[in-house]
Protein backbone atom coordinates (compact mmCIF):
# COMPACT_ATOMS: atom_id res chain seq x y z
CA UNK A 1 0.00 0.00 0.00
CA UNK A 2 0.98 3.26 -0.73
CA UNK A 3 2.93 4.94 2.17
CA UNK A 4 2.86 8.28 3.75
CA UNK A 5 3.02 11.50 1.34
CA UNK A 6 3.97 15.07 2.31
CA UNK A 7 3.98 17.96 0.11
CA UNK A 8 5.83 20.32 -1.07
CA UNK A 9 8.53 18.69 -0.24
CA UNK A 10 10.76 22.02 0.02
CA UNK A 11 9.42 25.27 0.52
CA UNK A 12 11.06 28.78 1.11
CA UNK A 13 9.30 31.64 2.63
CA UNK A 14 9.90 34.92 3.94
CA UNK A 15 9.34 36.18 7.64
CA UNK A 16 6.23 37.51 8.25
CA UNK A 17 4.53 35.48 5.51
CA UNK A 18 2.06 32.12 6.21
CA UNK A 19 2.60 28.27 4.84
CA UNK A 20 0.77 25.21 5.06
CA UNK A 21 1.30 22.10 4.71
CA UNK A 22 -0.19 19.19 3.63
CA UNK A 23 0.01 15.45 4.73
CA UNK A 24 -1.71 12.02 3.37
CA UNK A 25 -1.35 9.02 5.50
CA UNK A 26 -1.21 5.77 4.92
CA UNK A 27 -5.08 4.25 3.49
CA UNK A 28 -6.88 2.95 6.51
CA UNK A 29 -4.72 5.06 9.30
CA UNK A 30 -7.37 7.35 10.90
CA UNK A 31 -4.46 9.46 13.10
CA UNK A 32 -1.76 11.61 11.87
CA UNK A 33 0.63 13.21 13.97
CA UNK A 34 3.04 16.26 13.01
CA UNK A 35 6.61 16.65 14.16
CA UNK A 36 9.17 19.71 14.17
CA UNK A 37 12.97 18.30 13.53
CA UNK A 38 15.63 21.22 13.77
CA UNK A 39 19.24 20.43 14.37
CA UNK A 40 19.39 21.88 17.82
CA UNK A 41 16.20 20.57 19.28
CA UNK A 42 15.86 17.34 17.88
CA UNK A 43 12.08 16.28 16.79
CA UNK A 44 9.49 17.70 18.95
CA UNK A 45 5.69 16.85 18.91
CA UNK A 46 3.54 19.46 17.26
CA UNK A 47 -0.08 17.61 17.45
CA UNK A 48 -2.11 14.75 16.60
CA UNK A 49 -5.75 14.56 14.47
CA UNK A 50 -7.85 11.42 14.99
CA UNK A 51 -11.37 11.66 13.12
CA UNK A 52 -11.18 15.07 12.22
CA UNK A 53 -10.46 16.22 16.17
CA UNK A 54 -7.33 17.52 17.62
CA UNK A 55 -6.37 14.85 20.24
CA UNK A 56 -2.97 15.70 21.42
CA UNK A 57 -1.05 19.09 21.56
CA UNK A 58 2.24 19.87 22.15
CA UNK A 59 4.27 23.11 23.36
CA UNK A 60 4.04 24.82 20.48
CA UNK A 61 2.74 28.79 20.04
CA UNK A 62 -0.63 29.45 18.29
CA UNK A 63 1.01 30.03 15.50
CA UNK A 64 1.05 26.47 14.62
CA UNK A 65 -2.02 25.05 13.63
CA UNK A 66 -3.45 22.06 11.93
CA UNK A 67 -6.77 20.51 10.54
CA UNK A 68 -7.95 17.09 9.45
CA UNK A 69 -9.99 16.14 6.91
CA UNK A 70 -12.82 13.25 6.51
CA UNK A 71 -10.51 11.69 4.24
CA UNK A 72 -8.14 11.56 6.92
CA UNK A 73 -5.59 13.82 5.22
CA UNK A 74 -3.95 16.63 7.31
CA UNK A 75 -2.80 20.18 6.71
CA UNK A 76 -1.12 22.61 8.98
CA UNK A 77 -0.48 26.30 8.86
CA UNK A 78 2.16 28.53 10.35
CA UNK A 79 1.44 32.07 10.49
CA UNK A 80 3.52 35.00 10.80
CA UNK A 81 6.70 32.98 10.14
CA UNK A 82 10.10 33.50 12.08
CA UNK A 83 13.50 32.55 11.09
CA UNK A 84 13.04 29.89 13.64
CA UNK A 85 10.47 28.04 12.15
CA UNK A 86 13.24 26.75 9.68
CA UNK A 87 13.19 23.23 10.27
CA UNK A 88 12.09 19.99 8.81
CA UNK A 89 8.38 19.04 9.05
CA UNK A 90 7.19 15.46 9.51
CA UNK A 91 4.21 13.83 9.19
CA UNK A 92 3.07 10.37 11.05
CA UNK A 93 0.49 7.87 10.28
CA UNK A 94 -0.20 6.07 13.02
CA UNK A 95 -1.42 2.62 12.96
CA UNK A 96 -4.32 2.21 15.37
CA UNK A 97 -3.93 -0.17 18.39
CA UNK A 98 -3.42 2.28 21.31
CA UNK A 99 -2.98 -0.53 23.77
CA UNK A 100 0.70 -1.52 22.04
CA UNK A 101 1.18 1.62 21.41
CA UNK A 102 0.54 3.17 17.65
CA UNK A 103 3.40 2.04 15.39
CA UNK A 104 3.96 5.35 13.17
CA UNK A 105 5.21 5.74 9.78
CA UNK A 106 6.46 8.66 8.55
CA UNK A 107 6.37 10.51 5.56
CA UNK A 108 9.50 12.23 4.19
CA UNK A 109 9.33 15.53 5.36
CA UNK A 110 8.63 19.20 4.05
CA UNK A 111 11.82 20.70 4.38
CA UNK A 112 10.35 24.61 5.25
CA UNK A 113 12.91 27.46 4.97
CA UNK A 114 12.59 30.81 6.43
CA UNK A 115 14.46 34.38 5.08
CA UNK B 1 16.07 18.11 31.21
CA UNK B 2 15.61 15.46 28.58
CA UNK B 3 13.83 12.46 29.89
CA UNK B 4 14.96 10.38 27.22
CA UNK B 5 18.85 10.16 26.87
CA UNK B 6 21.18 8.88 24.31
CA UNK B 7 24.62 8.06 24.19
CA UNK B 8 26.82 8.38 22.44
CA UNK B 9 25.84 11.60 20.29
CA UNK B 10 28.27 10.51 17.74
CA UNK B 11 29.72 7.24 16.54
CA UNK B 12 32.71 6.46 13.65
CA UNK B 13 33.19 2.78 12.68
CA UNK B 14 34.60 0.41 10.11
CA UNK B 15 32.86 -1.46 7.96
CA UNK B 16 31.51 -4.81 9.36
CA UNK B 17 31.90 -4.26 12.88
CA UNK B 18 29.35 -3.89 15.44
CA UNK B 19 28.20 -1.05 17.50
CA UNK B 20 25.99 -0.97 20.39
CA UNK B 21 24.07 2.86 21.18
CA UNK B 22 22.74 3.83 24.53
CA UNK B 23 18.73 4.80 25.47
CA UNK B 24 18.54 5.89 29.11
CA UNK B 25 14.97 7.43 30.47
CA UNK B 26 13.05 8.57 33.10
CA UNK B 27 9.67 8.62 31.48
CA UNK B 28 6.88 7.01 33.47
CA UNK B 29 4.27 5.91 33.47
CA UNK B 30 6.09 3.62 30.49
CA UNK B 31 4.21 2.33 27.32
CA UNK B 32 6.52 1.97 25.02
CA UNK B 33 9.97 2.60 23.49
CA UNK B 34 10.84 2.50 20.26
CA UNK B 35 14.05 2.90 17.70
CA UNK B 36 14.02 4.76 14.28
CA UNK B 37 17.05 5.21 11.80
CA UNK B 38 16.74 8.49 9.70
CA UNK B 39 18.59 8.84 6.86
CA UNK B 40 19.76 12.52 5.87
CA UNK B 41 17.15 14.62 4.81
CA UNK B 42 14.00 11.95 5.31
CA UNK B 43 11.68 10.27 7.57
CA UNK B 44 12.21 8.40 10.53
CA UNK B 45 11.76 4.65 10.01
CA UNK B 46 10.68 2.67 12.77
CA UNK B 47 13.13 -0.30 13.44
CA UNK B 48 11.54 -2.00 16.97
CA UNK B 49 8.54 -1.31 19.34
CA UNK B 50 9.08 -2.90 22.33
CA UNK B 51 6.46 -2.63 25.15
CA UNK B 52 7.36 -3.19 29.26
CA UNK B 53 6.78 -7.33 28.59
CA UNK B 54 9.68 -7.09 25.94
CA UNK B 55 13.72 -6.92 26.68
CA UNK B 56 14.99 -8.30 23.04
CA UNK B 57 13.84 -7.53 19.46
CA UNK B 58 15.46 -8.31 16.52
CA UNK B 59 14.88 -6.86 13.17
CA UNK B 60 17.59 -8.13 10.87
CA UNK B 61 21.07 -6.91 12.20
CA UNK B 62 19.44 -4.90 14.46
CA UNK B 63 19.03 -5.85 17.84
CA UNK B 64 16.80 -3.96 20.93
CA UNK B 65 17.18 -4.90 24.23
CA UNK B 66 14.98 -3.59 27.17
CA UNK B 67 15.59 -3.05 30.67
CA UNK B 68 12.39 -1.25 31.89
CA UNK B 69 13.87 -2.29 35.87
CA UNK B 70 16.44 0.40 35.01
CA UNK B 71 14.51 1.78 32.19
CA UNK B 72 17.63 1.53 29.90
CA UNK B 73 17.82 0.43 26.27
CA UNK B 74 20.38 -0.34 23.90
CA UNK B 75 20.20 -1.06 20.02
CA UNK B 76 23.19 -3.43 18.93
CA UNK B 77 23.95 -3.35 15.10
CA UNK B 78 25.79 -6.50 13.30
CA UNK B 79 28.04 -6.91 10.46
CA UNK B 80 27.48 -2.89 10.13
CA UNK B 81 27.12 -1.75 6.44
CA UNK B 82 28.03 1.80 5.16
CA UNK B 83 24.37 2.35 4.37
CA UNK B 84 23.95 1.74 8.31
CA UNK B 85 25.32 5.48 7.93
CA UNK B 86 22.14 7.30 9.78
CA UNK B 87 20.63 9.13 13.12
CA UNK B 88 19.27 6.54 15.49
CA UNK B 89 16.60 7.78 17.38
CA UNK B 90 15.13 6.32 21.01
CA UNK B 91 11.82 7.37 20.99
CA UNK B 92 9.91 6.37 24.83
CA UNK B 93 5.85 6.81 25.18
CA UNK B 94 4.28 7.33 28.44
CA UNK B 95 0.81 6.11 29.38
CA UNK B 96 -1.50 9.28 29.60
CA UNK B 97 -4.56 9.87 31.00
CA UNK B 98 -6.60 9.84 27.98
CA UNK B 99 -4.70 6.60 27.10
CA UNK B 100 -2.84 8.09 24.45
CA UNK B 101 0.81 8.01 23.76
CA UNK B 102 2.62 10.84 24.97
CA UNK B 103 6.15 10.62 22.63
CA UNK B 104 9.68 11.82 24.13
CA UNK B 105 12.44 11.88 21.27
CA UNK B 106 16.12 11.25 22.33
CA UNK B 107 18.30 13.84 20.67
CA UNK B 108 19.74 10.77 18.78
CA UNK B 109 22.96 9.58 17.76
CA UNK B 110 24.86 9.84 14.16
CA UNK B 111 26.17 6.81 13.28
CA UNK B 112 28.56 6.95 10.47
CA UNK B 113 30.22 3.58 8.84
CA UNK B 114 33.75 4.31 7.51
CA UNK B 115 34.62 1.59 4.27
Amino acid sequence: KAGVTQTPRYLIKTRGQQVTLSCSPISGHRSVSWYQQTPGQGLQFLFEYFSETQRNKGNFPGRFSGRQFSNSRSEMNVSTLELGDSALYLCASNAPGVSLGNEQFFGPGTRLTVL
Amino acid sequence: KNQVEQSPQSLIILEGKNCTLQCNYTVSPFSNLRWYKQDTGRGPVSLTIMTFSENTKSNGRYTATLDADTKQSSLHITASQLSDSASYICVVSARSRNNNNDMRFGAGTRLTVKP
